[in-house]
C-alpha cells in the first residue's frame, strides 16, 4: 500500500473548518484514501473515503486532487469533541489490513 | 444493529498466564481484523481472518499468539504465557467483502502483572 504523509499537529478554533492535508504522491489507480480518527484510547473511528471523486457524508467532506497525490479532510464546523488523531490511509480494493501511520493530532480549542 | 463486540474491556493476567480476546463482529460481516496499539505507540496490523481461515497473519508474533474465527461464535485472539510487553489495547474490527471503512471494536485492555 501506499505511504501517506501528515502533518504531526494541528490547531482549530472551534466552530471554524477542519482542514487536515495528506499527501499520498505513490498511489495506484485501484487504491481507495481513507480517513478514520482515534479520539484518546478509543477504538479508531471510521470517517470517510473516496477513489476519484469528492466525497460527502455527515460528518466530513473528503476532497482528492485531480492527479490524486494528495487530499484534504474537511470537518466544517469544528467542535471539542474532534480533538483525535486522523489517520490518512491509502489501500487496495482487493487489500486486507489498513496500515496506520502516525496521523495528525487535531486539537480543537474554545 | 449493534456495533463490533469486545469482551472483556479490560483484563488482568499475570505473567505466564493466558489471556483470550474475544470479538463478536457487526451482524453480516465476514472479515475480521485484529490490531494492538502499546501504549503511547500507534495501531500495529496483527492479523486478518474470514469465517474459519487465516487470510494474513503477517503482523502476528511468532510464538504464543493465535488467532481464530469459527464458524460459529466470536473470534478469539489467545496469548498465551503473558509477559509484561503484552500489556496494551486490542483492537478488533470488521468489515463486509468490499472496500468499505472497517467498524472497529472499544477494544481490550490487556494488564500484565
Amino acid at each position: 500500500d501506499a505511504k501517506t504523509t501528515q502533518p504531526t499537529s494541528m490547531d482549530c478554533a472551534e466552530g471554524r473548518a477542519a482542514n487536515l492535508p495528506c499527501n499520498h504522491s505513490t498511489i495506484s489507480g485501484n487504491e481507495y484514501v481513507y480517513w478514520y480518527r482515534q479520539i484518546h484510547s478509543q477504538g479508531p473511528q471510521y470517517i470517510i473515503h473516496g477513489l476519484k471523486n469528492n466525497e460527502t457524508n455527515e460528518m466530513a467532506s473528503l476532497i482528492i486532487t485531480e492527479d490524486r497525490k494528495s487530499s484534504t479532510l474537511i470537518l466544517p464546523h469544528a467542535t471539542l469533541r474532534d480533538t483525535a488523531v486522523y489517520y490518512c490511509i491509502v489501500r487496495e480494493t482487493s487489500g486486507s489490513r489498513l496500515t496506520f501511520g502516525e496521523g495528525t493530532q487535531l486539537t480543537v480549542n474554545p | 444493529n449493534a456495533g463490533v463486540m469486545q469482551n472483556p474491556r479490560h483484563l488482568v493476567r499475570r505473567r505466564g498466564q493466558e489471556a483470550r480476546l474475544r470479538c463478536s463482529p457487526m451482524k453480516g460481516h465476514s472479515h475480521v481484523y485484529w490490531y494492538r496499539q502499546l501504549p503511547e505507540e500507534g495501531l500495529k496490523f496483527m492479523v486478518y481472518l474470514q469465517k474459519e481461515n487465516i487470510i494474513d497473519e503477517s503482523g502476528m508474533p511468532k510464538e504464543r499468539f493465535s488467532a481464530e474465527f469459527p464458524k460459529e461464535g466470536p473470534s478469539i485472539l489467545r496469548i498465551q504465557q503473558v509477559v509484561r510487553g503484552d500489556s496494551a489495547a486490542y483492537f478488533c474490527a470488521s468489515s463486509l467483502d468490499r472496500p468499505d471503512g472497517y467498524t472497529f471494536g472499544s477494544g481490550t485492555r490487556l494488564t500484565v502483572v
